[in-house]
């Protein structure tokens, strides 16, 4: 079945530094990658999606690459703010299959002055 | 907008109530509609999801018995959990979806049971 493995835990980081966050999926068919963001005692919200290979699509300053060669869609920024922290997800939906949603288990981002 | 509501906000029932929680989309055309939970770790558990022309797909460990759906259209949609234990306790998240496979959430029911 599908599956969403990204960097686990938490991240810690100071203000300024850059930031990767790390997404892989398997899947068997054609894959759409999410990213959301959930902010304290916030719902998670969409911050960047994508279904086209070897494009950047950016969003708030955060940017992310679908790569199919390597199932990956890891998030970047370059300058992290404190207003960052918050929880991360990937997420995969695909265009065959059930249309089941799979989120990958969340990467907490703290960010110090 | 795309916007997605629920309520209640937050809940409290004693162990062994039950209780009902809702979802609606707004300002789109949701082609499927998915309750999660997210548990006090944080992570994502899909409870059931419902799409256009089909119907409601439980995922294993959830049960149509224990959390029955409703749905009358695809902007509206109606969760209840059956008589609920301490481990039903958690975030209740609707994600309502496009046809551009984006996927919007609600603010989500705190559930806490005593």
């Amino acid at each position: 079945g599908d599956s969403v493995t990204q960097t686990e835990g938490l991240v810690t980081l100071t203000k300024g530094l850059p930031v990767m966050l790390n997404c892989t999926y398997q899947t068997t068919y054609s894959p759409f990658l999410f990213w959301y963001v959930q902010h304290l005692n916030e719902a998670p919200k969409l911050l960047l999606k994508s279904s086209t290979d070897n494009k950047r699509t950016e969003h708030q300053g955060f940017y992310a690459t679908l790569h199919k060669s390597s199932s990956s869609f890891h998030l970047q920024k370059s300058s992290v703010q404190l207003s960052d922290s918050a929880l991360y997800f990937c997420a995969l939906r695909t265009s065959g299959g059930n249309y089941k949603p799979t989120f990958g288990k969340g990467t907490s981002l703290v960010v110090h002055p | 907008g795309a916007l997605v509501y629920q309520y209640p906000r937050r809940t409290i029932c004693k162990s062994g109530t039950s209780m009902r929680m809702e979802c609606q989309a707004v300002g789109f055309q949701a082609t499927s509609v998915a309750w999660y939970r997210q548990s006090p770790q944080k992570t994502f558990e899909l409870i059931a999801l419902s799409t256009v022309n089909s119907a409601i797909k439980y995922e294993q460990n959830f049960t149509q018995e224990k959390f029955p759906i409703s749905h009358p259209n695809l902007s509206f949609s109606s969760m209840t959990v059956l008589n609920a234990y301490l481990e039903d306790r958690g975030l209740y998240l609707c994600g309502a979806r496009t046809d551009f496979y984006e996927q919007y959430f609600g603010p989500g029911t705190r559930l806490t049971v005593l």
